[in-house]
């Protein structure tokens, strides 16, 4: 079955750096993109950005743009997401999914989440 | 930038009820490239509708999705306990491909 296996919890002061790892199985990876959004305390879903697993394609919000760096490493079919100089309103359950690209779609398989929490 | 409005903020409601959640875009939503999405506190996100009104994989008929332009509705039938859960509308395809709404949630009265 499709599956996207997030790695777990991680706690960073501010100013420092996440890298968030999404491992996919039962598809084929490299005919899919992968999807990045967040839910902060309070707040509601947010897009971040997605990456072609092909060919290394992405596109980020633009709120994102300067910190946000998205990867894929095809050998074992992992995605990673790294958020830089993080700010305490950084904390939230970061996403993956997986997307079509190739014509409008919308997310449809999840991870289950990975919680970032930013404090000094 | 499309902004996606959803209204109520919070809805109190008992099993059994009817419920229709909206979604209002601030600009017409392309092609009705207009999702709805559950969500569960620790659980992943699940796709309801795509589309505006096509249910997605495993979805009951008790949800249905509305709507074009920039009005849509998503109607649960008849409240089941496990549909006590925050929803989303997104919109997709546009520039910048994905926004979400600020969320609906739904709750047990």
């Amino acid at each position: 079955q499709i599956q996207l296996v997030q790695s777990g919890v991680e706690v960073r002061k501010p100013g420092a750096s996440v890298k968030v790892s999404c491992k996919a199985s039962g598809y084929h990876f490299t005919n899919y993109a992968v999807n990045w959004v967040r839910l902060a305390p309070g707040q509601g879903l947010e897009w971040m950005g997605w990456i072609s697993a092909s060919n290394g394609k992405t596109s980020s919000a633009q709120k994102f743009q300067g910190r946000l760096t998205m990867t894929t490493d095809t050998s074992t079919n992992t995605a990673y997401m790294e958020l830089r100089s993080l700010r305490p309103d950084d904390t939230a359950v970061y996403y993956c999914s997986r997307l079509v690209v190739v014509v409008p779609a919308i997310p449809d398989y999840w991870g289950q989440g990975t919680q970032v929490t930013v404090s000094s | 930038e499309i902004v996606l409005t959803q209204s109520p903020g919070t809805l109190s409601l008992s099993p059994g009820e009817r419920v229709t959640l909206s979604c209002r875009a601030s600009k017409s939503v392309a092609s009705s490239y207009l999702a709805w999405y559950q969500h569960k506190p620790g659980q992943a996100p699940r796709p309801l509708i795509y589309g505006a009104s096509i249910r997605g994989t495993d979805v009951p008929d008790r949800f249905s999705g509305s709507g074009s332009g920039t009005d849509f509705t998503l109607t649960i039938s008849r409240l089941e306990p496990d549909d006590f859960a925050f929803y989303y509308c997104l919109q997709y395809g546009g520039s910048p491909p994905f926004t979400f709404g600020q969320g609906t949630k739904l709750e047990i009265k």
